[in-house]
């Protein structure tokens, strides 16, 4: 079945830091992935999507490169803020939709940005 | 647009009580999902559904049951309730893959559900 295994948090940063955040995954067949953000007390919002491989989705300073070769989408941002602070989650999808589009998370990695 | 929505916000039963989470979405997707979220495991996919009128077990369907009577709502239901059911529900939609290739899932606010 699917999987997804993403780094173990809390992650703790200063502002204007590096952030990556490690996600492999298993699947069949060529699933969508996605990064979730998870902001305190709300729900979960998509942050950016790639849809085949070598697709790099972005968004908010966010990046990810969907990587087929080591089943990897790493998320990226150069210089965090104190705003980034949030659970982000891994997560894919069953590219064909024959199974309603489920979606299989990763554990969720709790970063937290210091000022 | 409200999105999804979810009723109640917070609840607190005892053992062996019973409710029923409401989810509304407004959109026009075809697909809706419940999830429960506990600390260092995720999300995990409790059932969803594919269409109005017919729902499908998840990853951990025991213990709850699920209507989709109505395209815009997805009701959960706790019939008994146990402490190990103390959680956050996130209910989620999606349009159907191929729709401008939106495939992507939007959810809810939450439900935070605490049993005695």
């Amino acid at each position: 079945g699917n999987s997804v295994t993403q780094m173990e948090g809390p992650v703790t940063l200063s502002e204007e830091a590096f952030l990556t955040i490690n996600c492999t995954y298993t699947a069949t067949g060529y699933p969508s992935l996605f990064w979730y953000v998870q902001y305190p007390g709300e729900g979960l919002q998509l942050l950016l999507k790639a849809t085949k491989a070598d697709d790099k989705g972005s968004n908010k300073g966010f990046e990810a490169t969907y990587r087929k070769e080591t089943t990897s989408f790493h998320l990226e941002k150069g210089s965090v803020q104190v705003s980034d602070s949030a659970v982000y989650f891994c997560a894919l999808s069953d590219r064909f939709g024959a199974a309603g589009n489920k979606l299989t998370f990763g554990g969720g990695t709790r970063v937290l940005v210091k000022p | 647009n409200a999105g999804v929505t979810q009723t109640p916000k917070f609840r607190v039963l005892k053992t062996g009580q019973s409710m029923t989470l409401l989810c509304a979405q407004d959109m026009n997707h075809e697909y809706m999902y419940w999830y429960r979220q506990d600390p260092g495991m995720g999300l995990r996919l409790i059932h969803y559904s594919v269409g109005e009128g017919t729902t499908a077990k998840g990853e951990v369907p025991d213990g709850y049951n699920v209507s989709r009577l109505k395209k815009q709502n997805f009701l959960l239901g706790l019939e008994s309730a146990a402490p190990s059911q103390t959680s956050v529900y996130f209910c989620a939609s999606s349009s159907v893959l191929g729709q401008g290739g939106r495939n992507e899932q939007f959810f809810g606010p939450g439900t935070r559900l605490t049993v005695l």
